[in-house]
């Protein structure tokens, strides 16, 4: 049962717009969450995280806002790039997770189009 | 010089072989990890060490053992490759594990 749901396998935007990345989790114990980028023929790298006492965190033009309510959290990308092109992983773990690894969705394919 | 590196790169293997694929890292790392990536399935566990002494079964551990050689190394191996074993596979460090983790560049492994 996937406890990290990324239900959009894609998403294609026109660059300088918004992209909104989006992903919801299923488990009430997961309260610090990150975000991968992966290009093709490289492993993925981190991008921006989150944790449950904040609400969003905001690393130039990359936004997360997390609602912990609805258990779900988005990554925001403005203005969108060329080079934003990539998969998007969305990643949870509970803060003191003792020896529990992350947990990774399947990833969304963003294209951003000149 | 890249913190985590995989070897080989890219390998094509015939059904039934043993395969090794190797990590090395020089960022310190207590934690590593093994993942496979196929399209449409992201990344699913297969092995995580959280130091030499310690080996734990991932999400998808059947068909694959691994060994902790040394703080720096962690190695995957198919004793008996099977063609849907085909995949990426990255390797990954962590200092703790609710920290960022650090992705090798991966391996693309073909069985046929």
């Amino acid at each position: 049962d996937q406890q990290v749901k990324q239900n959009s396998p894609s998403l294609s935007v026109q660059e300088g717009r918004i992209s909104i990345l989006n992903c919801d989790y299923t488990n009430s114990m997961f309260d610090y969450f990150l975000w991968y980028k992966k290009y093709p023929a490289e492993g993925p790298t981190f991008l921006i995280s989150i944790s449950s006492i904040k609400d969003k965190n905001e690393d130039g033009r990359f936004t997360v806002f997390l609602n912990k309510s609805a258990k779900h959290l988005s990554l925001h990308i403005v203005p969108s790039q060329p080079g934003d092109s990539a998969v998007y992983f969305c990643a949870a773990i509970p803060w003191n997770s003792g020896n529990t690894p992350l947990v990774f969705g399947k990833g969304t394919r963003l294209s951003v189009i000149a | 010089d890249a913190d985590v590196t995989q070897t080989p790169r890219n390998r094509i293997t015939k059904t039934g072989k043993r395969i090794m694929l190797e990590c090395s890292q020089t960022k310190g790392h207590d934690r590593m990890y093994w993942y496979r990536q196929d399209p449409g399935l992201g990344l699913r566990l297969i092995y995580y060490s959280f130091d030499v002494k310690d080996i734990n079964k991932g999400e998808i551990s059947d068909g694959y053992s691994v060994s902790r050689q040394a703080q720096a190394k962690f190695s995957l191996s198919l004793e008996s490759a099977i063609p849907n074993q085909t995949a990426l596979y990255f390797c990954a460090t962590s200092a703790e594990v609710s920290e960022t983790q650090y992705f090798g560049p991966g391996t693309r492994l073909l069985v046929l």
